[in-house]
């Protein structure tokens, strides 16, 4: 069965620093979307994309974030400069555009330091 | 603006005891809703979905769902727990709309012997 894949599936980095996720999503899905979680609490939106460009995205996702899809495959999360708020496990999702209905992988956990 | 509210954030139960997660929703639209599982150190999986339809929703492992648009609820029920249910349970919705999923804050079933 197909399934959305994410990697690293941990990473810790320190504060200021650059990082990327990265996700590839079921094949023939057109939607894709980033959420996080901060340990302990519920599972926030950030962002969706289509059509190789943001559909909607959250307060959350501010001029630190953004999303490439650079390839037929991969879909990057990048976090410019990293703070400790951030530390999180941030879910890649897709969806086939017919019923809402998201896949969601693994997910990445980031810890800030 | 659509919105989630589960009202139990912890649920303990004995194994084979029935149990129900609570979920309300609202919305000014119409809606699509989704239980999703999250068990330990693992990503989001779909246990049941509505759309349209008959309001009674049958899932996997044995849970199912009853959407009742005058109480704006979406209850999950599963007549007699495993162990193997101790997981956390998220409620969550979209609406026809947008392509975006808004989660609750979540119940965690802990499923004791």
């Amino acid at each position: 069965e197909p399934e959305v894949t994410q990697t690293p599936s941990h990473q810790v980095t320190q504060m200021g620093q650059e990082v990327i996720l990265r996700c590839v999503p079921i094949s023939n899905h057109l939607y894709f979307y980033w959420y996080r979680q901060i340990l302990g609490q519920k599972v926030e939106f950030l962002v969706s994309f289509y059509n190789n460009e943001i559909s909607e995205k959250s307060e959350i996702f501010d001029d630190q974030f953004s999303v490439e899809r650079p390839d037929g495959s991969n879909f990057t999360l990048k976090i410019r400069s990293t703070k400790l708020e951030d530390s999180a496990m941030y879910f890649c999702a897709s969806n086939r555009g017919l019923d809402g209905e998201l896949f969601f992988g693994e997910g990445s956990r980031l810890t800030v330091l | 603006a659509q919105s989630v509210t589960q009202l139990d954030s912890q649920v303990p139960v004995f194994e084979e005891a029935p149990v129900e997660l609570r979920c309300n929703y609202s919305s000014s639209v119409s809606v699509y809703l989704f239980w999703y599982v999250q068990y330990p150190n693992q990503g989001l999986q779909l246990l049941l979905k509505y759309l349209s339809g008959s309001t009674l929703v049958k899932g996997i492992n044995g849970f199912e769902a009853e959407f009742n648009k005058s109480q704006t609820s979406f209850h999950l029920r599963k007549p007699s727990v495993h162990i193997s249910d101790t997981a956390e349970y998220f409620c969550a919705v979209s609406d026809q709309n947008t392509d975006k999923l808004i989660f609750g804050t979540g119940t965690r079933l802990q499923v004791f012997p």
